[in-house]
């Protein structure tokens, strides 16, 4: 079983669409948890950082359930500069074990 | 803007080349990190430097060396490299210590092993 896993996708959605994306981790202890979103040829970065009550900015909601170990990402009223590669991060505990899903990749379409 | 700046964007090297990238932060981060990335795959680490030390290696060839200069810099000497080893190479860094501090990456070294 690999540690973190997320939904394979690709997701195709329209513009304005809702997409939800989903997460889980292998490892009970992880202490930390976080959204990157990535483009083509373009370097991680960092979109929200998940919190155990859930957090939100802006058309983001991240949730995350420590019983079941996943973690999700709903995005609102889609654009199409939503489209990327997201990365699902999770951090094993206090420093240097970051640990990465395979991404997902979502398309936005006009 | 990036608060990791990596240098160069660019790197087309033969494999009996040596080269360097360096990487340079000026957030008070105390670890920084090297990783792989090939196409349609997530980053792949390589090193970690904590506190100016080496504290991850993960089997990396020794055709790469890393080297951290001082609590700023990451240095990632390169030396008879393979065809295969063409990546973008990203440089991270974070807090270290607390949980909760994330990675913050740098624009990336696209390498081209020729």
């Amino acid at each position: 079983r690999k540690e973190v896993e997320q939904d394979p996708g690709p997701f195709n959605v329209p513009e304005g669409a809702t997409v939800a994306f989903n997460c889980t981790y292998s490892n009970s202890a992880s202490q930390s948890f976080f959204w990157y979103r990535q483009d083509c040829r373009k370097e991680p970065k960092l979109l929200m950082s998940v919190y155990s009550s859930g957090n939100e900015d802006g058309r983001f909601t991240a949730q995350l359930n420590r019983a079941s170990q996943y973690i999700s990402l709903l995005i609102r009223d889609s654009k199409l500069s939503d489209s990327a590669t997201y990365l699902c991060v999770v951090n094993w505990g206090y420093g240097q074990n970051f640990v990465f899903g395979p991404g997902t990749r979502l398309s936005v379409l006009p | 803007d990036t608060e990791v700046t990596q240098t160069p964007k660019h790197l087309v090297m033969g494999m009996t080349n040596k080269k360097s990238l360096k990487c340079e932060q000026h957030m008070g981060h105390r670890a920084m990190y090297w990783y792989k990335q090939k196409a349609k795959k997530p980053p792949e680490l390589m090193f970690v430097y904590s506190y100016e030390k080496l504290s991850i290696n993960e089997s990396v060839p020794s055709r790469f060396s890393p080297e951290c200069p001082n609590s700023s810099l990451l240095n990632l000497h390169l030396h008879a490299l393979q065809p295969e080893d063409s990546a973008l190479y990203l440089c991270a860094s974070s807090q270290d210590g607390g949980a909760g501090s994330p990675l913050h990456f740098g624009n990336g070294t696209r390498l081209t092993v020729t």
